[in-house]
């Protein structure tokens, strides 16, 4: 059973940046996978935001601000979800995914606090 | 526009069964897989399964292996999730999400229905 491991809350100031992080289990190299995250307001179905692979290989959802981005940090075994400039919208539960064979598995989201 | 509507909220016993409806419509319904994530009150999402609408293959988490079952109607474009022997911790809102494809192997959950509350009680 993979467990992808997110810090149960964070929080940003307007118009700082936000750095939210996904760990993959030691035995599972995340520069093998590609990292979806997604975004999730209160009373809504998630929405996919963006994958991150590699510096070439990422995608941005349909709609999506530029101001969210992707990355990975090799030495943390981690993706993360970088916001450029957080603004108050941004206030949401995040989560990544991976999609190992053909299953998918969540991590246990991020809630993401405006102050 | 892609669009995924769900049937309506649902409120069963334990040990019975729930059948949830997700109508797709906007494009070729073969053509795309349709998962199934459900996500109880509070807590994160929880993936439980696809189905292909066009070989009618499926695929189960293991945690719901036996008690959940994918089919599909093609004259309707709808897909079924139907979830049996019903405990008090499955009720939880349930999301029905076309697989989309991208280059190089990426792929992602996109658009969602709206979510089905199912609520068991006795």
């Amino acid at each position: 059973q993979i467990v992808l491991t997110q810090p149960p809350s964070s929080s940003a100031t307007p118009g700082e940046p936000a750095r939210l992080t996904c760990t993959l289990p030691s035995d599972i190299n995340v520069g093998a996978y590609n990292i979806y995250w997604y975004q999730q307001k209160p009373g809504s179905p998630p929405k996919f935001l963006l994958y991150y692979f590699s510096d070439s290989d990422k995608g941005q959802g349909s709609g999506v601000p530029s101001r969210f981005s992707g990355s990975k940090d090799a030495s943390a075994n981690s993706g993360i979800l970088l916001i450029s400039e957080v603004q108050s919208e941004d206030e949401a539960d995040y989560y990544c995914v991976i999609w190992p064979t053909d299953t998918v598995i969540f991590g246990g989201g991020t809630k993401l606090a405006v102050l | 526009q892609v669009q995924l509507v769900q049937s309506g909220a649902e409120v069963k016993k334990p040990g019975a069964s729930v059948k949830v409806s997700c109508k797709a419509s906007g494009y070729t319904f073969s053509k795309y897989e349709i998962h199934w994530v459900r996500q109880a009150s509070g807590q994160g999402l929880e993936w439980m399964g696809w189905v292909n609408p066009n070989s009618g293959k499926t695929a189960y988490a293991q945690g719901f292996q036996g008690r959940i079952t994918l089919t599909t109607d093609a004259s309707i474009t709808t897909v079924y999730m139907e979830l049996s022997s019903l405990r008090s911790d499955d009720t939880a809102v349930y999301y029905c999400a076309r697989r989309d494809k991208g280059a190089w192997g990426s792929t992602w959950l996109d658009p969602w229905g709206q979510g089905t509350l199912v609520t068991v009680s006795s």
